[in-house]
């Protein structure tokens, strides 16, 4: 049940697209559409942004997109605004019926 | 107001016990899963528990089982987290979430602090 891998860090442009990668194995993101995506601004509590790979919640821009290759979810963020500067986490549901998140991903908007 | 309030952290010596709460509101609590999930200081989140609505399906991160206890009262609307024989690597911010979408944490508390130290 290790940790998803994702960058530390990435950043952008207002304006500009990022894209940030979650890499997991085929007990969890490679095995099921179960993949969410948090945002967390500092000093607050995570914010749900995706769910079962590409859904988004309520109220969340289409500025947030999801994906998913083989091991690998992608959250992509286009038309960068300073708002979204926080760190984003990928999570996964696994194949022992728990879940698992990732490291955490810093976005800088420039 | 959909809402979820974490109580019960505290400042504990390394080798004891706590239980955290997390009253519901807002929502058919015993209709959901519910999650603890925790964040050490300056470090990423990390999925602690789960248990479904009635109490009877609970699973734990294979790294913590065996110390933490996640339990539920549905006429309460209250979640739970027991954890003993506490260690200074479980000191973190500790939050509650509410299983809502399909595997997704859709709603949050605010969360409760434990620092386990002498």
């Amino acid at each position: 049940q290790s940790a998803l891998t994702q960058p530390p860090s990435v950043s952008g442009s207002p304006g500009q697209s990022v894209t940030i990668s979650c890499t997991g194995t085929s007990n969890d993101i490679g095995s099921y559409n179960r993949v969410s995506w948090y945002q967390q601004p500092p000093g607050t509590a995570p914010k749900l942004m995706i769910y079962e790979v590409s859904t988004r919640p309520s109220g969340v821009p289409d500025r947030f997109s999801g994906s998913k290759s083989g091991n690998t979810a992608s959250l992509t963020i286009s038309g960068l605004l300073a708002e979204d500067e926080a760190d984003y986490y990928c999570s996964s549901h696994t194949n022992t019926s728990t879940w698992v998140f990732g490291g955490g991903t810093k976005l800088t908007v420039l | 107001e959909v809402q979820l309030a974490e109580s019960g952290g505290a400042l504990v010596q390394p080798g004891g016990s706590l239980r955290l709460s997390c009253a519901a509101s807002g929502f058919p609590f015993s209709a959901y899963w519910m999650h603890w999930v925790r964040q050490a200081p300056g470090k990423g989140l990390v999925w602690v528990s789960g248990l479904n609505g009635d109490g009877t399906n609970t699973v734990y991160a294979d790294s913590l089982k065996g110390r933490f206890t996640i339990s539920r009262d549905n006429a309460k609307n209250t979640l739970y987290l027991q954890i003993n024989s506490l260690r200074a690597d479980d000191t973190a911010v500790y939050y509650c979430g509410r299983g809502g979408p399909p595997y997704g944490v859709d709603v949050w508390g605010q969360g409760t602090t434990v620092t386990a130290s002498s």
